[in-house]
């Protein structure tokens, strides 16, 4: 089946940096890829959709600015956190589906902690 | 009305038991159907996948659509100790991104 890489698994950084997620569909070309956060013992929640070749779609009250999405090839898409703060510190995960007729495969997730 | 509800439990069984999970919607656009298997700290498993009403079987698994009621729910058989995880119901209209459910966290003991 289709497999999704996402890297890396985890990843602690400094208030003030920036980070940077990457997401790769391995066996399969994705024109389209979505990234979602999940904070504990809660469920996913759409952060943006990622399009190859173009701008990302962001969902209200995410900042374009701070979580910069680049799809530069139909098989990567990456998600860059920039001047991470503690509050910034999730789950991060990203999807893509083969196409119409599959389910969408998820990463295994990045967990950040914004120290 | 959120989009859609799931009861986030938790839900216990003994091992062997048969588990139902469901969901409820408000969006009659939505098509496709997914539930995912989340352990801690993972990515989300696709589990079933189905597009528009009907059921689907994969092994100890069942996954059924009613879009009349806008209804969707997981039966797993023979319940395991290692189904213990969350479980999550997604949706989405078509070719667009998930609404996910919170999630049910079930628990099997052995």
């Amino acid at each position: 089946g289709a497999v999704v890489s996402q890297h890396p698994s985890w990843v602690i950084c400094k208030s003030g940096t920036s980070v940077k997620i990457e997401c790769r569909s391995l066996d399969f070309q994705a024109t389209t890829m979505f990234w979602y956060r999940q904070f504990p013992k809660q469920s996913l929640m759409l952060m943006a959709t990622s399009n190859e070749g173009s701008k990302a779609t962001y969902e209200q009250g995410v900042e374009k600015d701070k979580f910069l999405i680049n799809h530069a090839s139909l098989t990567l898409s990456t998600l860059t956190v920039t001047s991470a703060h503690p509050e910034d510190s999730s789950f991060y995960i990203c999807s893509a589906a083969e196409g119409p007729n599959y389910g969408y495969t998820f990463g295994s997730g990045t967990r950040l902690t914004v120290v | 009305q959120k989009e859609v509800e799931q009861d986030p439990g938790p839900l216990s069984v003994p091992e062997g038991a048969i588990v139902s999970l469901n969901c409820t919607y408000s969006n009659s656009a939505f098509q496709y159907f997914m539930w995912y298997r989340q352990y801690s700290r993972k990515g989300p498993e696709l589990l079933m996948y189905t597009y528009s009403s009907g059921n689907k079987e994969d092994g100890r698994f069942t996954a059924q659509v009613d879009k009349s009621s806008k209804y969707i729910s997981l039966f797993i058989r023979d319940s395991q100790p290692s189904d213990s995880a969350t479980y999550l119901c997604a949706m989405s209209p078509s070719g667009t991104a998930l609404i996910f459910g919170k999630g049910t966290t079930l628990s099997v003991s052995s």
